[in-house]
């Protein structure tokens, strides 16, 4: 069964505009992931934030995590016609951190 | 390059066939993955592998089989007990921290 849900399951802006994509999870984690795949490509790991963390940047990218909520989001500021892809929350079970669940993903599109 | 490498990028099975899906990663990684996705979802997990000679079930492993002899390599086998295989298939890999490094992914088409 999937851990992560995204939401929304797809969203389409225009160039310029901020994204924002949520995550929902189950479990106790040690960390949440973000991951980008070009279609018909493999995933690409964006950012990560740990569970004792709220809120990280990476340039454009802003990543809050409330584990009170079992919740994440992912902004992506000033977003680009190359910024079109899907977005993946991956999150690392406590148990143990081999056993990586990824959620469904939301599909981006920027019009340029 | 240090990176993760997936052959063939697409392949054809016949039905009743078995079709052996190869990843190879020279990160020096102990940690090894299999994910299926179908258009427009998320990954499923089929196997991992910790270690060398030893791994798991992920949620949909039946009618798929690997191994891991080496630590470099972890192929994946479809065999002909998986009824619906058409699917993207990743393989990924984990050394000490968290991030995942994946392939660029083996399209299977059932023809």
């Amino acid at each position: 069964s999937q851990q992560g849900e995204e939401d929304p399951q797809a969203l389409s802006i225009q160039e310029g505009e901020n994204a924002t994509m949520n995550c929902s999870y189950k479990t106790s984690i040690n960390n949440l992931q973000w991951y980008r795949q070009n279609s018909g490509r493999g995933l690409v790991h964006l950012i990560l934030i740990r569970s004792n963390e709220r809120e990280k940047h990476s340039g454009r990218l802003r990543v809050t995590l409330d584990t009170s909520k079992k919740s994440s989001s992912l902004l992506i500021t000033a977003s680009r016609a190359a910024d079109t892809a899907s977005y993946f929350c991956a999150t690392d079970p406590y148990t143990g951190g081999f056993k990586t669940i990824f959620g469904a993903g939301t599909r981006l599109f920027v019009k340029a | 390059d240090g990176g993760i490498t997936q052959s063939p990028k697409y392949l054809f099975r016949k039905e009743g066939q078995n079709v052996t899906l190869s990843c190879e990663q020279n990160l020096n990684h102990d940690a090894m993955y299999w994910y299926r996705q179908d258009p427009g979802q998320g990954l499923r997990l089929i196997y991992y592998s910790q270690i060398v000679n030893d791994f798991q079930k992920g949620d949909i492993a039946e009618g798929y089989s690997v191994s891991r002899e080496k630590k470099e390599s972890f192929p994946l086998t479809v065999t002909s007990a998986q009824k619906n295989p058409t699917a993207f298939y990743l393989c990924a890999s984990k050394g000490t921290g968290y991030e995942a490094f994946f392939g660029q992914g083996t399209r299977l088409t059932v023809v």
